[in-house]
């Protein structure tokens, strides 16, 4: 069955410092969710990539969609202690006939002030 | 507007007992997602429904899994006999619709002695 894996599963930064985790799909996708956990809660909703090679910014949030649709990223310029969280991508299978989305392994950010 | 609500939002039972959790999506959202989320780890699909079609079953873990919902209501998820296994934070989500943003309630978390 489909699988999503992220890299890496931990990432310690210094306030200040850029982060990125990578997402990778055992099939192609229809397309891909990102959602941010902070400690004790809930996921959240942060933006989703439909197009082959489509990029998105959000303030210092870019998200990109790979060419073959198999593979995404999430990078954070100058991280702030307030992105401490867990990232989750959740992709689509474009085979899988249904709606169901697969969560990835997910990249737990620390960021030390 | 409320978010998605789900109850109860702690449950603690004995090994063998049948437990039944609640997920009240928000109105007029037609997709629902069950997730299992045990301790550091992703989320694990469980089920899902879209409106009135058959629902995608094919991440119950076992057929003491089930899952119930009426039309574009409320939801229930039942756990027949549990085991310490199923110790987990469990997940709703709706959304708009196929395909579109999930909106996560803040989970049940059930342990099971």
């Amino acid at each position: 069955g489909q699988q999503v894996m992220q890299i890496p599963q931990y990432q310690h930064v210094q306030e200040g410092e850029d982060f990125t985790t990578y997402c990778n799909s055992s099939t192609t996708l229809s397309n891909i969710q990102w959602y941010k956990q902070r400690p004790g809660g809930h996921p959240v909703f942060l933006i989703q990539l439909v197009k082959s090679g489509e990029v998105k910014k959000q303030k210092r949030l870019t998200f990109q969609f790979g060419e073959a649709k198999k593979n995404s990223s999430l990078h954070i310029t100058a991280t702030q202690t307030t992105d401490v969280g867990t990232y989750f991508c959740a992709g689509r299978g474009i085979a899988s006939g249904t709606y169901k989305y697969i969560f990835g392994t997910g990249t737990r950010l620390k960021v030390l002030a | 507007g409320a978010g998605v609500s789900q109850s109860p939002s702690n449950k603690v039972t004995e090994k063998g007992k049948d437990v039944e959790l609640r997920c009240d999506p928000i109105s007029g959202h037609t997709a629902l997602y069950w997730y299992r989320q045990r301790l550091g780890q992703g989320l694990e699909f469980l089920i899902y429904f879209q409106g009135n079609s058959a629902p995608d079953k094919s991440g119950l873990p076992s057929d003491r899994f089930s899952a119930e919902r009426t039309g574009e209501s409320v939801s229930t998820l039942t756990i027949q006999r549990t085991q310490q296994e199923d110790s987990a934070v469990y997940l709703c989500a709706s959304s708009p619709g196929i395909g579109q943003p999930q909106h996560f309630g803040d989970g049940t978390r059930l342990s099971i002695l």
